[in-house]
């Protein structure tokens, strides 16, 4: 499969908890984003990188977030200390340049 | 701040009618306009886009058609057929360095055959 792939698919945690997701984009795209998806509502913009570098965070992205993407190929997305607030669909996007972003299938988390 | 509104929230129609679906955006600096379909479970997945260069954007029985003066796009899906039935996104995306897309908040589109 040579699309985005995300790992785990789900995830259950309880309040307090660390968790990382990982994400691996189409090999040759140099932009990575990152999404979270609740119920009924689109992605809402989280980060992103060109290349190794993280170029913009979101507001949403608290001190309890972090993402690396440490040699411009993979990426992960820690949360720290998670809240109920945190379950959501946590999806990862490459694309390459400003063409279009193709979306892995989704991190989805459930905090107890 | 960037904000694009989606309508209609839910949309049912009869198999072989015609469905539209509309956005409008804040950001006059956006210039790039995808279109996302996620069925129940998948990830979004891209059916049409069209960049700011451009009015009207036809791919089979999709189309799009951007005003930019009015801020405002839109999605025509004609012939409907029951595997169109999709929660639906709008995105807008402006020139700058991430190309972050800001989404709609979807349409739930019903096809009854």
């Amino acid at each position: 499969d040579t699309g985005v792939s995300q790992d785990p698919r789900h995830k259950i945690t309880k309040r307090g908890q660390n968790v990382t997701f990982r994400c691996d984009p189409i090999s040759e795209h140099n932009r990575l984003y990152w999404y979270r998806q609740t119920l009924g509502q689109g992605p809402e913009f989280l980060t992103y990188f060109q290349n190794e570098a993280q170029l913009e965070k979101s507001r949403l992205l608290s001190d309890r977030f972090s993402a690396e993407r440490p040699k411009g190929s993979f990426s992960t997305l820690e949360i720290q200390r998670t809240e109920q607030g945190d379950s959501a669909m946590y999806l990862c996007a490459s694309s390459f340049s400003h063409n279009e972003q193709f979306f892995g299938p989704g991190t989805r988390l459930t905090v107890l | 701040g960037e904000n694009v509104e989606q309508h209609p929230s839910t949309l049912s129609v009869q198999e072989g009618d015609s469905a539209v679906i509309k956005c409008t955006y804040s950001d006059s600096a956006s210039n790039y306009f995808p279109w996302y379909k996620q069925e129940l479970g998948k990830r979004p997945q891209l059916i049409i886009d069209i960049r700011s260069n451009v009015g009207e954007k036809k791919d089979q029985r999709i189309a799009v058609t951007l005003n930019k003066t009015a801020k405002h796009f839109s999605l025509h899906i004609t012939e409907t057929q029951p595997e169109d039935s999709a929660v639906y996104f709008c995105a807008a995306s402006a020139m700058d360095s991430s190309y972050k897309l800001i989404f709609g908040s979807g349409t739930r589109l019903l096809v009854r055959p």
